[in-house]
């Protein structure tokens, strides 16, 4: 059983405020990893698919940093805005298991104006 | 580009009953995976298709299958329904089995069962 982890589970934050969370993942039979927004009543919409240890994807105000040696991966949003307000999924993608992702069970972003 | 549909969006069913969900993938991609989220479980990984052929299945039971036609549109079906598979159920496509392709989702089909 894959076990990927995120955290916090939920974070409240200021309009404004720079924020980030962690995403950690087995660091065996890596392949790639997933990062999702997840509005609520919408589709969890791609951010990025990150998949070179030191990998760096940036969109907007939103940026992620892969290590792939240690298992983690980072979700950065500067500057938060009250629309930022989501879960942001992390989900892992293991190289002997076709397309098939694990989710972690995600982190709720609540941005207060 | 129209982007993944599923239908029906809501769904209310019995205990004992059996359900079929719909999945159309966005035009062009030929994989399409089916995803259940719970409350307590989060999104766990239910099958995937590609080309008429089931090429992964989670840790479900037999209860829960699917099927892929030969215009990528999918559907899964739940026999004898229990109380547990209440969730959402959501299916998602990408173009091909490249496995760094961004999966697109869709909506999501809310099954209540009582």
């Amino acid at each position: 059983i894959l076990n990927v982890e995120q955290s916090p589970q939920s974070l409240h934050v200021q309009e404004g405020d720079s924020t980030n969370f962690t995403c950690s993942f087995p660091s065996s039979n890596f392949y790639a990893l997933h990062w999702y927004r997840w509005e609520t009543a919408k589709s969890p919409e791609a951010l990025f698919v990150m998949t070179l240890n030191g990998d760096e994807k940036k969109k907007g105000r939103i940026s992620a940093t892969l290590n792939t040696k240690e298992g983690y991966s980072y979700l950065y949003i500067k500057g938060s805005q009250p629309e930022d307000s989501a879960t942001y999924l992390c989900a892992f993608l293991n190289n002997n298991a076709g397309n098939m992702l694990t989710f972690g069970g995600g982190t709720r972003l609540m941005v207060k104006p | 580009k129209a982007g993944v549909t599923q239908t029906p969006r809501y769904l209310i069913k019995t205990r004992g009953q059996q359900v079929t969900l719909s999945c159309s993938p966005i035009s062009g991609h030929r994989s399409v995976s089916w995803y259940q989220q719970t409350p307590g479980q989060g999104l766990q990984f239910l099958f995937e298709y590609f080309s008429e052929t089931q090429r992964n299945k989670g840790n479900f039971p037999g209860r829960f299958s699917g099927r892929q036609f030969s215009n990528s549109r999918s559907e899964m079906n739940v026999s004898t329904l229990e109380l547990g598979d209440s969730a959402l159920y959501l299916c998602a496509s990408s173009l091909t089995l490249r496995l760094q392709e961004t999966q697109y989702f869709g909506p999501g089909t809310r099954l209540l069962v009582l």
